[in-house]
């Protein structure tokens, strides 16, 4: 079946701009996460979706980052009036309820903000 | 603060031999510990996970080991392939399904 897939795969954008970064889980998926990964670094975690129980942002580094699940499926990544040190792969990965613990990850998004 | 370290420096190993990734954490007790292996421009891909009442785990040429005495894992590649070069990302995670990842360590394998 098909993996954890994410758009746009690339991004440029202009410091000050919004940027919408959609996930899409692997169908039966309940759980999704958001991370950040700075060039030559780990994983930074952003915000966890599990089911219908209120998202963990306690990654969220400011107020302009935000995410939003519809029910057990896609979710986007919002960032308001971005900065350049946005910049960075935006990775998103899901877990199915039998093995919460396994994350499957997508291929990420590239952000560049100019 | 919660910190997961591993080697920064990138391993360089001839083909055949067995590689061995470290990783350490601190003010952390995981209730396990999972390697993932990234290639450049790739999402992380999910290898193996280890339990904290777990000494060792195999899979075909991989073997993890926890002890959480040293707050330590170690990752080994037995019979190493050009194959296996790749970034080894370590995470642990708790009740919460929350991973914290380590930076990652390089591993090339020279054929």
């Amino acid at each position: 079946g098909a993996g954890v897939s994410q758009s746009p795969s690339n991004k440029v954008t202009e410091k000050g701009k919004d940027v919408e970064l959609r996930c899409d889980p692997i169908s039966g998926h309940t759980a999704l996460y958001w991370y950040r990964q700075r060039l030559g670094q780990g994983l930074e975690f952003l915000i966890y979706f599990q089911g219908n129980s209120a998202p963990d942002k306690s990654g969220l580094p400011s107020d302009r980052f935000s995410a939003e699940r519809t029910g057990e499926s896609v979710s986007t990544l919002t960032i308001q009036r971005t900065q350049q040190e946005d910049s960075a792969v935006y990775l998103c990965a899901s877990s199915p309820r039998v093995s919460l613990e396994t994350q499957y990850f997508g291929p990420g998004t590239r952000l560049l903000v100019l | 603060s919660q910190k997961i370290e591993q080697n920064s420096e990138a391993l360089n190993i001839q083909e055949g031999k067995t590689a061995t990734l470290t990783c350490n954490y601190t003010n952390y007790s995981p209730a396990y510990l999972q390697w993932y292996r990234q290639d450049p421009g790739r999402g992380p891909v999910f290898l193996l996970l280890i339990r904290e009442n777990e000494k060792e785990k195999r899979k075909e040429r991989l073997k993890v080991t926890f002890d959480t005495t040293l707050k330590q894992s170690l990752f080994h590649i037995t019979a190493s392939q050009p194959a296996d070069s790749a970034t080894y990302l370590c995470a642990v995670g708790g009740a919460t399904n929350k991973l914290i990842f380590g930076t990652g360590t390089l591993l090339a394998v020279q054929p």
